[in-house]
């Protein structure tokens, strides 16, 4: 499979706890965006890398979400103190920079914090 | 700021009619892309199409075309001869063309239910 490939596909935490959630792009990919979309409604951008940089984020990104791209390869979205209000779908993205609108979507990790 | 709102929240049709999903869309950009996408069960998004600002000419693909009006914001998309296969959540997106600007900005979506 040469998708994008998120894990969990589905995690399920209490509040308070920490819960981390990995991404792999695209192998040939250098872009990669975090996207989080609730029940009901699109997705909402949360922040792109650049290879390892991270380039833009969103105000959603509260100072208790943290999203790290180290080699410029696969990526990590660690949320602290989860709150049920982070119970959503994170989807993780690629795109290659030349061809950089047309988005490849994994089929996400939903988290449901109890 | 921009907006994109799709205010047909769930279709249902029967197989082989057609049917269109409306997009309209606000932006203070002069530039800008639009975007369909296809959400299917499995969770997904599947790129459909892009559409610069500046080319209003109508795309047809296979059963699928879209209607870019710029002098309504509108982007809207027909599905020819539907199918059960269509079934899914189609999301309308706007992205400004400018340089380091990635977000998508995604419409609620539309649930498109195909009845055999």
């Amino acid at each position: 499979d040469t998708g994008v490939s998120q894990d969990p596909r589905h995690k399920i935490t209490k509040r308070g706890q920490n819960v981390t959630f990995r991404c792999d792009p695209i192998s040939e990919h250098n872009r990669l965006y975090w996207y989080r979309q609730t029940l009901g409604q699109g997705p909402e951008f949360l922040t792109y890398f650049q290879n390892e940089a991270q380039l833009e984020k969103s105000r959603l990104l509260s100072d208790r979400f943290s999203a790290e791209r180290p080699k410029g390869s696969f990526s990590t979205l660690e949320i602290q103190r989860t709150e049920q209000g982070d119970s959503a779908m994170y989807l993780c993205a690629s795109s290659l920079d030349t061809v950089a609108e047309k988005l490849f979507f994994g089929s996400g990790t939903q988290l449901s914090v109890l | 700021a921009q907006k994109v709102t799709q205010a047909q929240t769930e279709i249902s049709v029967v197989e082989k009619e057609d049917v269109t999903l409306d997009c309209v869309y606000e932006t203070r950009d002069t530039t800008y892309y639009l975007f369909w996408y296809k959400q299917p069960p499995s969770g997904e998004l599947v790129f459909l199409i892009r559409r610069n600002s500046f080319d209003e000419q109508n795309e047809i693909s296979g059963r699928y075309s879209w209607n870019f009006q710029k002098s309504t914001s509108s982007f809207n998309f027909t599905i020819t001869a539907s199918q059960v296969v269509d079934s899914a959540v189609y999301f309308c997106a706007l992205r400004p063309i400018i340089q380091g600007a990635q977000k998508l900005v995604f419409g609620q979506g539309t649930r498109l239910t195909i009845n055999p």
